[in-house]
């Protein structure tokens, strides 16, 4: 049971415009959350990340925003950047049966920034 | 550079085979993690060690198993290999292992079971 859910496998977008990359949990306790990005043959790199108590977190291009009561997360990125091109991963931590505390990941979304 | 290893990069084996990962963390970092992405899967939990212990247990088949070595390396053994087991295999790691630290990936053992 998929727990963090990237319902967007591709998303393509024009250099300088917006790109929003949605992600949407289904486990109440979680209560951190992480972007990470991939390139090819390379392993995930940590973007950024917002905790429960938050609402919205910026860094530099990039921000997330949590909405708990809708259990949805949106990372923006303005501008868009050719660089910007890769697999982005959401995660989210929580606690599972065992009392030990996981980190979730959804499928990905693979952005494509347009020239 | 994310300043975790992994090798080999990549891995052709026959089912029923058993293989071998490695991984060596960040310098620093106590803990470990591993992680399975199949293809259009997300990132699956495996094992998490922290300092040879283990110390959280995700979706591992009884045939996978894991260990971290005094010099804090880990190993990822894989059993009775399956076709289904062809995957990408990231090692993690992170300061003191709490999910709210940043971990650092490796770039990955390609595995492929013919």
């Amino acid at each position: 049971d998929q727990q963090v859910k990237q319902n967007s496998p591709s998303l393509s977008v024009q250099e300088g415009r917006i790109s929003i990359l949605n992600c949407d949990y289904t486990n109440s306790m979680f209560d951190y959350f992480l972007w990470y990005k991939k390139y090819p043959a390379e392993g995930p790199t940590f973007l950024i990340s917002i905790s429960s108590i938050k609402d919205k977190n910026e860094d530099g291009r990039f921000t997330v925003f949590l909405n708990k009561s809708a259990k949805h997360l949106s990372l923006h990125i303005v501008p868009s950047q050719p660089g910007d091109s890769a697999v982005y991963f959401c995660a989210a931590s929580g606690w599972d049966q065992t009392g030990a505390n996981n980190l979730f990941f959804g499928t990905g979304t693979r952005l494509t920034v347009i020239p | 550079d994310s300043g975790v290893t992994q090798t080999p990069k990549h891995l052709i084996t026959a089912t029923g085979q058993r293989v071998t990962l490695r991984c060596s963390p960040r310098s620093g970092d106590l803990s470990v993690y591993w992680y399975q992405q199949s293809l259009d899967q997300g990132l699956q939990f495996l094992i998490q060690y922290y300092n040879g212990e283990e110390r959280a247990k995700g979706n591992i088949l009884e045939r996978f198993s894991a260990q971290q070595f005094p010099d804090l390396h880990s190993e990822l053994n894989l059993s009775s290999l399956e076709l289904g087991d062809s995957a990408l295999y990231f090692c993690a790691s992170s300061a003191r292992g709490t999910a709210y630290e940043t971990q650092y990936f490796g770039p990955g053992t390609r595995l492929l079971v013919l």
